[in-house]
């Protein structure tokens, strides 16, 4: 079965110090990973995406993620934590097989310390 | 702005009452979805829709309904038979199939639904 797990309910990282996120996926095939950002009674936010080729994806607001095919694992990382990083993160695998849709993880709760 | 609109923020249900939460997205997305979000829980998938006039069931679909009559709404009708209502609600689109499917998911910023 296609599932994502993310190992983590709550990350608390101290303000300026680099911040890991975790996800491990379970798919048939090449995976399209995804990783989104929720704010307190928001929708969810793209962050960034794999879908081939470097294995080191940047995206939105200095955000960056690492596809390890081997390990099965896209964990989100930022060099520099800020405040206001602090918020709901989901990361999510897009399957295409007969249908089209995306599973998401059950989402990483981040808190910044100032 | 493109975007994807969800009406009312907030709604409120009596015991047996049928609501519609409203979902409209200028996008220009084939696929439409709605999820449920509930502490702890992530986000479930109730139905999804990839085209106009056709829908399919997601993982929590009983006590729900939903319609698909024009490519830009995709209204969803909580019913009385969905007996754990509480929750909040997203609507999403994206340029559906497998030709798109390294694209995102754009989320409108959702419905908070209570019981009375």
């Amino acid at each position: 079965a296609q599932s994502v797990a993310q190992p983590e309910d709550q990350v608390n990282v101290a303000e300026g110090n680099p911040l890991t996120v975790k996800c491990t996926y379970s798919v048939s095939g090449n995976p399209y990973l995804f990783w989104y950002v929720q704010y307190p009674n928001r929708g969810l936010q793209f962050l960034l995406k794999y879908i081939t080729g470097d294995n080191l994806v940047k995206g939105s607001y200095g955000f960056e993620a690492e596809f390890n095919k081997s390990q099965t694992s896209f964990h989100l990382k930022k060099p520099s934590a800020l405040v206001s990083d602090s918020a709901l993160y989901f990361c999510a695998v897009r399957v295409t097989l007969r249908d089209d849709k995306i599973i998401f993880g059950k989402g990483t709760r981040l808190h910044i310390l100032p | 702005d493109g975007g994807i609109t969800q009406s009312p923020k907030y709604l409120f249900r009596k015991e047996g009452q049928n609501v519609t939460l409203s979902c409209e997205q200028n996008l220009n997305h084939d696929a439409m979805y709605w999820y449920r979000q509930d502490p702890g829980q992530g986000l479930r998938l109730i139905y999804y829709s990839q085209i106009v006039n056709d829908f399919q069931k997601g993982d929590i679909a009983e006590g729900y309904s939903v319609s698909r009559e024009k490519k830009e709404s995709f209204p969803l009708t909580v019913t009385s038979a969905q007996k754990n209502p509480t929750a909040f609600y997203l609507c999403a689109s994206s340029n559906g199939g497998s030709f798109y499917s390294n694209q995102p998911q754009h989320f409108g910023d959702g419905t908070r639904l209570s019981i009375l």
